[in-house]
């Protein structure tokens, strides 16, 4: 039982670099989003996807781009990291969307990420 | 805008005792809420929801949340706490304007001790 599965756990980059955080789940879940969890702030949606070849921005999309070319797989891009983007970031993806979306989110297990 | 709020970073209880971690909610329209727990160094996992029906709702291990929409609150409760429970336990609510969000609220930390 995979579920959602992140990589890497852990990334350290310089401020400037790119780098793509993988994301794939294997239940044929149509919804798919990108969190990321910062102290005292909660958990921020920066991108969320309804089914392949759609994608829509979250609350703090800024500096990420997403694509989702398969149901399965929904990476998400940053261009030139800043040290703002330092975070622990979550995939999450769920069976349904809109008004049929009970809101039973399926997590992965967080991407570390450090920006120099 | 809608909202939610967790008024408590913290809140601390002894093996055995009842706890209660708070949480209100500020939508428009009819709520759908979530309850989720994350343990250290995992993601979250999805403990309890209020959809429609009965105001207390009865979730995985244990835990409960009674939703008081005069109150605009959905507190979640256990009758006995464990060492065990301890972990960050955040609050939910699916946002009535987009409903393909959900808004977190920042969380509180339940620590039980033995």
């Amino acid at each position: 039982n995979a579920g959602v599965t992140q990589t890497p756990k852990f990334q350290v980059l310089k401020t400037g670099q790119s780098m793509t955080l993988q994301c794939a789940q294997d239940m044929n879940h149509e919804y798919m989003s990108w969190y990321r969890q910062d102290p005292g702030m909660g958990l921020r949606l920066i991108h969320y996807s309804v089914g392949a070849g759609i994608t829509d921005q979250g609350e703090v999309p800024n500096g990420y781009n997403v694509s989702r070319s398969t149901t399965e797989d929904f990476p998400l891009r940053l261009l030139s990291a800043a040290p703002s983007q330092t975070s622990v970031y979550f995939c999450a993806s769920s069976y349904t969307r809109g008004t049929g979306n009970t809101g039973e989110l399926f997590f992965g297990e967080g991407s570390r990420l450090t920006v120099l | 805008a809608q909202s939610v709020a967790q008024p408590e970073d913290q809140v601390n209880v002894a093996e055995g005792n009842p706890l209660t971690v708070k949480c209100t909610y500020s939508v428009s329209g009819n709520p759908y809420l979530f309850w989720y727990v994350q343990y250290p160094n995992r993601g979250l996992q999805f403990l309890l929801k209020y959809i429609t029906g009965d105001n207390l709702v009865k979730g995985s291990y244990g835990f409960e949340a009674e939703f008081n929409k005069s109150q605009t609150s959905f507190h979640l409760k256990k009758p006995s706490a464990l060492v065990s429970d301890s972990a960050l336990y955040f609050c939910a609510v699916r946002d009535t304007s987009n409903t393909d969000k959900l808004i977190f609220g920042t969380g509180t930390r339940l620590q039980v001790f033995p």
